[in-house]
């Protein structure tokens, strides 16, 4: 069974730094694309960011750019996401997703954590 | 970035009929890579469709979903009562990955 589990959420100050992690199990990780999907309290979800096989490969939304980054151990089947300069508009839940395919980075994501809040406020 | 738009924003309907679910393209989606989610109240997103229209492992027959470039939609044959949710669809062509705002199909 697949299992993605969360962890790291809470509450940060803006401007401070959080780092979520993603505990995966149940598949073989290295043969997946990882992602990173928020969605703010009573909002839609929002794509974040992409994380090649080997992590030689990474992607990001616009409103992360520059601030986020995202990276994997395979060794330890574990997805990050280091957030800096944190905004108001960063508080939402953040879920680790996996991509579907093996054989190309463009696939949807089939199994979803069940997310991390992260609240940034003074 | 391709942005998507889904409508209705809500469709009201009762258990045993047919939901009609839109998902417009700003540009064609290559591949048809286009995938719809099921969201319920407290739960995480649940993948249903890929590929604009092949069913995810596990989904009933009664979800379907057609069409190609700009253009596509999701149809539930009869709603169930656990069917009652928010759909959203996202496109996985090119980067940035990009989701709808989602429509509620909530129980007339």
């Amino acid at each position: 069974e697949v299992q993605l589990v969360e962890s790291g959420g809470g509450v940060v100050q803006p401007g401070g730094s959080l780092r979520l992690s993603c505990e995966a199990s149940g598949f073989t990780f290295e043969a997946r694309t990882m992602h990173w999907v928020r969605q703010r309290p009573g909002k839609g979800l929002e794509w974040l960011s992409f994380i090649s096989w080997s992590g030689g490969a990474t992607e990001y939304a616009d409103s992360v750019k520059g601030r986020f980054t995202i990276s994997r151990d395979n060794t330890n089947n574990s997805l990050h996401l280091q957030m800096s300069s944190l905004r108001t508009e960063d508080t939402a839940f953040y879920y680790c997703a996996k991509g579907q395919d093996t054989t190309t980075w463009y696939g949807p994501l089939d199994s979803w954590g069940q997310g991390t809040l992260v609240t940034v406020s003074s | 970035e391709i942005v998507l738009t889904q409508s209705p924003g809500t469709l009201s309907l009762s258990p045993g009929e047919r939901a009609t679910l839109s998902c417009r393209a700003s540009q064609s989606v290559r591949g048809n890579y286009l995938a719809w989610y099921q969201q319920k109240t407290g739960q995480t997103p649940r993948l249903l469709i890929y590929g604009a229209s092949s069913r995810a492992t596990g989904i009933p027959d009664r979800f379907s979903g057609s069409g190609s470039g700009t253009e596509f939609t999701l149809t539930i044959s009869r709603l169930e009562s656990e069917d009652f949710a928010v759909y959203y669809c996202q496109q996985y062509s090119n980067s940035p990955w990009t989701f709808g705002q989602g429509t509620k199909v909530e129980v007339k």
